[in-house]
């Protein structure tokens, strides 16, 4: 069974673009999570969706946004990108919510803005 | 809030060494507890879990157990190989408000010689 796909693999943005992350999860699972990774240091909680409904978010600006769609699949959206945004963007799945629910995550998305 | 708090590293150790990582959460409630691994250049791997008190996690020769009177989850392993060199996160789930956030602690960079 495939793991959870993230598109693109790498990319390079100028400051004040858009991007557009993609994520899809692991068959049969409801829940989609995204998370910000700067070089160095642990993820960040970014968003969290559940049957196409936020269930939570983390301190981001309004610059970041996202939405999951019918199939549970996922896009992350950040406008007027800044030098400090370029890191690992990961998306994680899992089955439903609840502290049993194992949370994977997929390779990754790394962005670079110059 | 909930936050989780590494050993710094790198740590390095010759191989067949045994390995502790120590980590130690603050959380309301009862959190679930997690390791995950990221080799260079890669995304999150699932290493074990432990979902309630005195339950231990263990893969690939890895265990940790779930200590709530210390609020502690080390990581351990009896002979370490080159190939387990990475960096391990320790993060727990965040269930306030709902949800699947996990917070992470910052990481420790394991780094096996020959």
């Amino acid at each position: 069974d495939a793991g959870v796909t993230q598109s693109p693999t790498h990319l390079i943005k100028t400051r004040g673009q858009h991007v557009t992350l993609r994520c899809s999860p692991i068959s049969g699972h409801k829940s989609v999570s995204w998370y910000q990774q700067v070089l160095g240091q642990g993820p960040q909680f970014i968003f969290q969706y559940y049957e196409k409904e936020e269930r939570g978010r983390g301190n981001f600006p309004d610059r970041f946004s996202a939405r999951q769609f019918p199939n549970y699949s996922s896009e992350l959206n950040v406008n007027a990108l800044l030098l400090g945004d370029s890191a690992l963007y990961l998306c994680a799945s899992s089955p439903g919510e609840g502290r049993r629910n194992t949370i994977y995550f997929g390779e990754g998305s790394w962005l670079t803005v110059v | 809030g909930n936050s989780v708090t590494q050993m710094e590293g790198p740590v390095t150790l010759s191989e067949e060494a045994f390995l502790t990582i120590n980590c130690t959460y603050t959380a309301t409630g009862y959190p679930s507890l997690f390791w995950y691994v990221q080799y260079p250049g890669e995304g999150l791997q699932l290493l074990l879990k432990a979902t309630k008190a005195d339950d231990k996690g263990s893969n690939k020769g890895f265990e940790a157990t779930y200590r709530k009177e210390t609020t502690s989850f080390h990581l351990e392993k009896g002979s370490v190989q080159v190939s387990d060199s990475a960096v391990y996160f320790c993060a727990l789930v965040d269930l306030t408000g709902g949800g699947n956030k996990l917070t992470f602690g910052t990481g420790t960079q394991l780094k096996v010689e020959l």
